[in-house]
């Protein structure tokens, strides 16, 4: 079945620390992004990469970092210098059909303390 | 700069009936798109549906469809029949053109939790 995984479905870290996020796709897909998601409100976009070993700042790029060395994998990490890191973390990705629809994965609960 | 407004937090609809969920938008480019995606308590986002702004005709996709009037910019989504299973929250998002790099990049709306009553 093709899709979207994330790792671990919720993660727990104490404060200071640095976290990694794990977003594979096997949809090959070339286009792959990193959202933000705060109780009761929408997605704000941290990171997009469009091919490999490239990728662009989203509206919320601040304190983390991420890598794409393979067409499959978008990994995020959420340093220490980012300031409220709980948050739900959604990972997308879309190709250049019709209207670049973004399809997502389960997304991760992050939870530091 | 692209903005989606949803005003509506809460609605409530009745198992079987129309409901529909108010999306506008505010964007200087005359090239975009319109999407609607679904998020279950689980958290998964769900797409539901795309409208580009050169389209003629109001998408449809089964029961969703897409009432898109230009002019007033707006984009709101009808779902016919509703089922139990359609409770959840639902967002409606923008790109940009696809001549320029935000046509990658969605934004957007805060987003309307429906609940279907049995």
């Amino acid at each position: 079945d093709g899709g979207i995984t994330q790792s671990p479905k919720y993660l727990f870290r104490k404060e200071g620390q640095n976290v990694t996020l794990s977003c594979e796709q096997n949809l090959n897909h070339d286009a792959m992004y990193w959202y933000r998601q705060d109780p009761g409100q929408g997605l704000r976009l941290i990171y997009y990469s469009q091919i490999v070993n490239d990728f662009q700042k989203g509206d919320i790029a601040e304190g983390y970092s991420v890598s794409r060395e393979k067409k499959e994998s978008f990994p995020l990490t959420v340093t220490s210098a980012q300031k409220n890191p709980t948050a739900f973390y959604l990972c997308a990705s879309s190709f250049p059909g019709q209207g670049y629809e973004q399809y997502f994965g389960p997304g991760t609960r992050l939870t530091v303390t | 700069a692209q903005k989606i407004t949803q005003t509506q937090p809460g609605m409530f609809v009745q198992e079987k009936e129309a409901v529909t969920l108010d999306c506008t938008y505010d964007t200087s480019d005359p090239s975009y798109g319109l999407f609607w995606y679904k998020q279950p308590s689980s958290g998964e986002m769900i797409f539901l549906i795309y409208q580009g702004s050169y389209d003629q005709q109001n998408a449809t996709e089964g029961r969703y469809s897409l009432n898109f009037q230009k002019a007033r910019k707006s984009a709101n989504l009808v779902i016919s029949a509703s089922q139990l299973g359609d409770s959840a929250m639902y967002f409606c998002a923008m790109r940009g053109p696809f001549s320029s790099g935000s046509a990658r990049q969605l934004t957007f709306g805060s987003g309307t939790q429906l609940t279907v009553l049995p």
